[in-house]
């Protein structure tokens, strides 16, 4: 079966820092990977996709993410955060071929001091 | 339009109320989803629809029922819920597939609250 782990539950940092946020995944044939994000009271909204191709793939409001297929990662990334980046952000994958219904991480709660 | 609606926004109900959540796309989209959310949680599919057929059912109880009308249009019929059902229910749809990128777009949700 799919899994997704996000292995940061709340991350603060302050207004400039950089931003790391892991997440691998457990499934035994091909995926797509996708970063969402949860402003607060807001719905889901696509940050970025993998699937296919160049393993870094830039995403909106300066994120990236690269996919490293031998550690099964996905990890999301932003050199730079502002206050308003603070929000959940859940890693997500389906797998090609399927109805694409998504499995999620547990998501990551990103506090940004200003 | 990469729009997913969502009506009502919020629904407060009794346990013995019917009620009914609404969702609907524009985007030719031919695959359709139920996500649940509780509170700090993340998304838990319950329905796929594909091609108005309904192609995943994850196990969910019976006082929820999906309907698919047509393509556009994906129902949430709610009967007999206990308040352990309140949540944010997400509806989502991708195009389908081979029919598109493998992308789900996600409606606002509704917060149903039950009494």
């Amino acid at each position: 079966a799919q899994s997704v782990s996000q292995h940061n539950h709340h991350v603060i940092l302050s207004e400039a820092a950089s931003l790391e946020l892991g997440c691998n995944y457990s499934y035994g044939g091909t995926v797509n990977l996708f970063w969402y994000v949860q402003y607060p009271g807001q719905h889901l909204q696509l940050l970025l996709k993998y699937f296919s191709g160049d393993p870094l793939v830039k995403g909106i409001k300066g994120f990236e993410a690269e996919f490293i297929k031998s550690k099964f990662s996905f990890n999301l990334r932003k050199p730079s955060v502002q206050w308003s980046d603070t929000a959940e952000y859940f890693c997500a994958v389906n797998a090609k071929g399927s109805q694409g219904n998504l499995i999620f991480g547990k998501g990551t709660k990103l506090s940004v001091k200003p | 339009d990469t729009e997913v609606t969502q009506t009502p926004k919020h629904l407060v109900m009794g346990m013995t109320n019917k009620k009914s959540l609404k969702c609907e796309q524009h985007m030719g989209h031919r695959a359709m989803y139920w996500y649940k959310q509780k509170a700090k949680k993340p998304p838990e599919l319950m329905f796929v629809y594909s091609y108005e057929k309904l192609s995943i059912n994850e196990s969910v109880p019976s006082r929820f029922s999906p309907e698919c009308p047509n393509s556009s249009l994906l129902n949430l019929h709610l009967h007999a819920l206990q308040p352990e059902d309140s949540a944010l229910y997400l509806c989502a749809s991708n195009p389908g597939q081979g029919r598109g990128p493998d992308t789900q777009y996600f409606g606002p949700g509704t917060r149903l609250t039950v009494l």
